[in-house]
């Protein structure tokens, strides 16, 4: 079984509806963290979280949430979903113990916004 | 000026040929770096990590950071297509393991 897990792995949605796209991990990591990735832009920090009571904003944050259920579990929320978060959303993992940046990815949630 | 800087390529070297990927970064990433690479379809994963001043070797790969200059560098020996795959760059603010990834350049090996 997979490490890090996200579902759903695909979503066609429209434009204003609320989505939410879930993270769970095994690895027993303390470090959650949901980028977006765009073709040519890389990987955007959205939020990260580095125990269950410390979640803070990255580099774009405005129109996304999240929610820390549990060590293992971080979801991501679109309030109101529009076209411009169209993108691949992946969910990665650290170890505050181990290797610095040493981040383990999910295999990602390709959301499309209508 | 974006903290990590990566020439977006694509980079295209013939089996067995040295594949030179390039990063540089500003002031605010300055503590350790990391190559991640990501197949198409697939999500990234960490080849590579380096902290200090010079080169690491690991295999065919040899990253190479310099810090007066402000770049890391990415080497990879002996090409194969199976090294065909776009490569970020990452850089550690030093602020609790948070990454800063470059765009990424998409390496193709030529058989």
């Amino acid at each position: 079984d997979a490490d890090v897990t996200q579902t759903p792995r695909n979503r066609i949605t429209k434009t204003g509806k609320r989505i939410m796209l879930e993270c769970s991990q095994t690895k027993g990591h303390d470090r959650m963290y949901w980028y977006r990735q765009d073709p040519g832009l890389g990987l955007q920090l959205i939020y990260y979280s580095f125990d269950v009571k410390d979640i803070n904003k990255g580099e774009i944050s405005d129109g996304y949430s999240v929610s820390r259920q549990a060590q293992a579990k971080f979801s991501l929320s679109l309030e109101s979903a529009i076209p411009n978060q169209t993108a691949l959303y992946f969910c990665a993992t650290s170890d505050s113990s181990g290797l610095a940046g040493s981040q383990y990815f999910g295999p990602g949630t390709r959301l499309t916004v209508l | 000026q974006k903290e990590v800087e990566q020439n977006s390529g694509p980079l295209s070297v013939p089996e067995g040929a040295i594949a030179s990927l390039n990063c540089t970064y500003s002031d605010r990433v300055s503590q350790s770096f990391f190559w991640y690479r990501q197949y198409s379809g697939k999500s990234p994963e960490l080849i590579m990590s380096i902290y200090s001043n010079g080169d690491k070797e690991d295999g065919r790969f040899t990253a190479q950071l310099n810090k007066a200059s402000q770049y890391v560098s990415l080497l990879i020996r002996d090409s194969q297509p199976s090294d065909s795959a776009t490569y970020l760059c990452a850089g550690d603010t030093g602020a609790n393991s948070k990454l800063t990834f470059g765009k990424g350049i998409t390496l193709s090996v030529r058989p």
